[in-house]
């Protein structure tokens, strides 16, 4: 389809594991972010990329965690050495940024480390 | 620090009624408010946003009302529909940068 896209869309390892999630935004949207759902929590930002500026990484939780986004457009969300703490659902999402545009989600990488 | 708030974590409503979510927020510099609509194992989808600059804004059964003094606003749902039964979240936006969102309220529509 012509939605956002996420693999994998679910992702079991075990603590200590690198983990890689994958997001294809949808085409011809220049801003991407990333964010995160923790159990019984509200979504919670973690970055955001506008374009070829440097990405605003404010809302990542520790140096674990890295992004990057080739070529303007498919972004990759990778945790090194990953904890418990980091079991989530990672959620992407893309507009037509900046300014004030609505921002369209992916389903969402649902992440459980043991 | 919670910007956005959702007091109400679920609402029950009967099918044919209206149902109104609610969201707070403290941040005045806050210029753009958009709802979502969220299934489970499903991400977000955009329902309706407004601009701070406006009061309201509709689209069919959905209309946000905004209350800037007192840093509110609303979704209205009218008529409800057993479709509407979902998680929805509150989210505002400074100067087209991240979303910050609201901790959501579940709605459950009763045939």
């Amino acid at each position: 389809g012509a939605g956002v896209s996420q693999s994998p869309s679910n992702k079991v390892t075990e603590k200590g594991k690198d983990v890689e999630l994958r997001c294809d935004p949808i085409s011809g949207h220049t801003a991407l972010y990333w964010y995160r759902q923790s159990l019984g929590q509200g979504l919670e930002f973690l970055i955001y990329f506008q374009g070829n500026s440097a990405p605003d990484k404010s809302g990542l939780p520790s140096d674990r965690f890295s992004a990057e986004r080739t070529g303007g457009s498919v972004s990759t969300l990778t945790i090194q050495r990953t904890q418990q703490e980091d079991s989530a659902v990672y959620l992407c999402a893309s507009s037509f940024g900046p300014g004030n545009q609505p921002q369209h989600f992916g389903d969402g990488t649902r992440l459980s480390i043991l | 620090d919670q910007q956005v708030k959702q007091n109400s974590p679920s609402l029950s409503v009967q099918e044919g009624r209206i149902s109104i979510l609610n969201c707070d927020y403290t941040n005045s510099m806050f210029d753009y408010f958009l709802w979502y609509k969220k299934y489970p194992a499903e991400g977000p989808t955009f329902l309706i946003s407004i601009s701070s600059i406006k009061d309201k804004n509709e689209d069919g059964r959905f209309t946000v009302f905004l209350n800037k003094s007192a840093k509110h606003l609303s979704l209205h749902i009218v008529p409800s529909q057993p479709g509407d039964s979902a998680v929805y979240f509150c989210a505002a936006l400074y100067s087209g940068d991240k979303l910050t969102f609201g901790t959501g309220t579940r709605l459950a529509v009763r045939p």
